[in-house]
């Protein structure tokens, strides 16, 4: 039990796109979901919380137009980067909590994405 | 100030030996602790999660709570090459907020 999904697991583009990462949880409903960058051998790096239906919280320093978080289900969160730039280029992981607090995260596959 | 610490290794442990892996946290209030196994270029697994003061065991893992010395250790018994990775602790107070420690690196000699 437990699963999340993310997808795509790797992107590679060309600087200016912009580009969608989902999440999904599939077998528990997520009432918040996290979304997460890591650049190599670095920590995790909390960009922002999202609760179904409302607007996320960005942590300080995240820029909340660049990386837009949608929350429309309590299965399903998407970050899109916008006008992506090479700097913009990390691994971007998903987790997600059950309704119950205290309940742990667990982790998408994380999506590589590499802008050019 | 770091509210999860660990020390980031690497802690380099011979095959079958046990490794003892620490953690320390801020918070008083804290109420939840988890383990997650990160392998290099993949996302972060949960492997234990505990609550009460005392010893949880789950196969070869062992997580250890001491509220009233605010640390939280991993054993793992009988390491194998595989269980290399960095390890990450996560405390959480109450509601949806999580700290992730940095992560201790372990590597496990064949």
């Amino acid at each position: 039990g437990a699963v999340v999904s993310q997808h795509p697991s790797w992107v590679i583009c060309k600087s200016g796109t912009s580009v969608k990462i989902e999440c999904r949880s599939l077998d528990f409903q997520a009432t918040t979901m996290f979304w997460y960058r890591q650049f190599p051998k670095q920590s995790l790096m909390l960009m922002a919380t999202s609760n179904e239906g409302s607007k996320a919280t960005y942590e300080q320093g995240v820029e909340k137009d660049k990386f837009l978080i949608n929350h429309a289900s309590l299965t399903l969160s998407t970050l899109t980067v916008t006008s992506a730039h090479p700097e913009d280029s990390s691994f971007y992981i998903c987790s997600a909590s059950a309704r119950q607090t205290d309940q742990p995260q667990h982790f998408g596959d994380g999506t590589r994405l590499s802008i050019l | 100030q770091k509210e999860v610490e660990q020390n980031s290794g690497p802690l380099s442990v011979p095959e079958g030996a046990i490794a003892s892996l620490n953690c320390t946290y801020s918070d008083r209030g804290s109420q939840s602790f988890f383990w997650y196994r990160q392998y290099s270029g993949k996302s972060p697994e949960l492997i234990m999660f505990i609550y009460s003061n005392g010893d949880k065991e789950d196969g070869r893992f062992t997580a250890q709570l001491n509220k009233a010395s605010q640390y939280v250790s991993l054993l793992i018994r009988d390491s194998q090459p595989s269980d290399s990775a960095t390890y990450l602790c996560a405390v959480s107070t109450g509601g949806f907020k999580t700290i992730f420690g940095a992560g201790t690196r372990l590597f496990v000699k064949a």
